[in-house]
C-alpha cells in the first residue's frame, strides 16, 4: 500500500520567515495531495491541495510543489505568523482506490 | 461546503462498555464514509471504510468485532467500540468524500476516554 513520509517532525521558525515541509509517497499511481492543518483537539482543515496535472499551486502565503518523477511534493508558508503555529499533515490519494494515507505530521512553532 | 456532523464531541466510559459514535452528513448523501483513529502526537490512521447498504472493509489489524461499523442510510454512518479499554482511549474522526469539490469533509472528532 502507499506510505507517506513527512519530515521534519517539528520545525520552528520566527515571525515572518518561511516554513517548508516535504513529504514523499511510494505509490506512483497517487494523483491527489492535500495538506492538513490541524490544531489541537480540533479536526484537520485544508489548507491547500494539488492535483497530479499541476506542478505548483499557490493560495497567498501558502503554497505547494509537487514532482511526480520524484514523488515527492512539499508546503511553502511565506511570511509566517504565530497563528500558523499548529500539525500540519500531508496525504496522498491512491489512484486505484479512494483511501486517503497521512504523513506522520510537522509541529510549526512560529515564534515572536 | 459539505458538513459532516460527528457526535459525541467527547465520552467518558467505564472499561468493559460500548461507546457509540455517530457521522451524519449534512444537505449531502454520502455513499462511503471513511473512519479514522488518532493517537496523541500521531498521524490519522485508517480504521475502515463504510460503505451505505454493505459490509464495512477493515484495515489490517483492526479488530471488525471490536468496531463495529454501520452504515445504514445514506446521511449516517456509526461507530461502536465495543468492551473499550483504556488502550482505545483515542480521537476518532469520520471523513467523506466531498461531493462540491475534489477532497474529503471531516467530522469534529470524538475524544474517547476508558477509564
Amino acid at each position: 500500500g502507499e506510505n507517506v513520509e513527512q519530515h521534519p517532525s517539528t520545525l520552528s521558525v520566527q515571525e515572518g520567515d518561511s516554513a517548508v515541509i516535504k513529504c514523499t509517497y511510494s505509490d506512483s499511481a497517487s494523483n491527489y495531495f492535500p495538506w492538513y492543518k490541524q490544531e489541537l483537539g480540533k479536526r484537520p482543515q485544508l489548507i491547500i491541495d494539488i492535483r497530479s496535472n499541476v506542478g505548483e499551486k499557490k493560495d497567498q502565503r501558502i503554497a505547494v510543489t509537487l514532482n511526480k518523477t520524484a514523488k515527492h511534493f512539499s508546503l511553502h508558508i511565506t511570511e509566517t505568523q504565530p497563528e500558523d503555529s499548529a500539525v500540519y499533515f500531508c496525504a496522498s490519494l491512491t489512484g486505484g482506490g479512494n483511501k486517503l494515507t497521512f504523513g506522520t505530521g510537522t509541529q510549526l512553532k512560529v515564534e515572536l | 461546503g459539505a458538513v459532516v456532523s460527528q457526535h459525541p464531541s467527547r465520552v467518558i466510559c467505564k472499561s468493559g462498555t460500548s461507546v457509540k459514535i455517530e457521522c451524519r452528513s449534512l444537505d449531502f448523501q454520502a455513499t462511503t464514509m471513511f473512519w479514522y483513529r488518532q493517537f496523541p502526537k500521531q498521524s490519522l490512521m485508517l480504521m475502515a471504510t463504510s460503505n451505505e447498504g454493505s459490509k464495512a472493509t477493515y484495515e489490517q489489524g483492526v479488530e471488525k468485532d471490536k468496531f463495529l461499523i454501520n452504515h445504514a442510510s445514506l446521511t449516517l454512518s456509526t461507530l461502536t467500540v465495543t468492551s473499550a479499554h483504556p488502550e482505545d482511549s483515542s480521537f476518532y474522526i469520520c471523513s467523506a468524500p466531498d461531493p462540491g469539490r475534489y477532497g474529503y469533509t471531516f467530522g469534529s472528532g470524538t475524544r474517547l476516554t476508558v477509564v
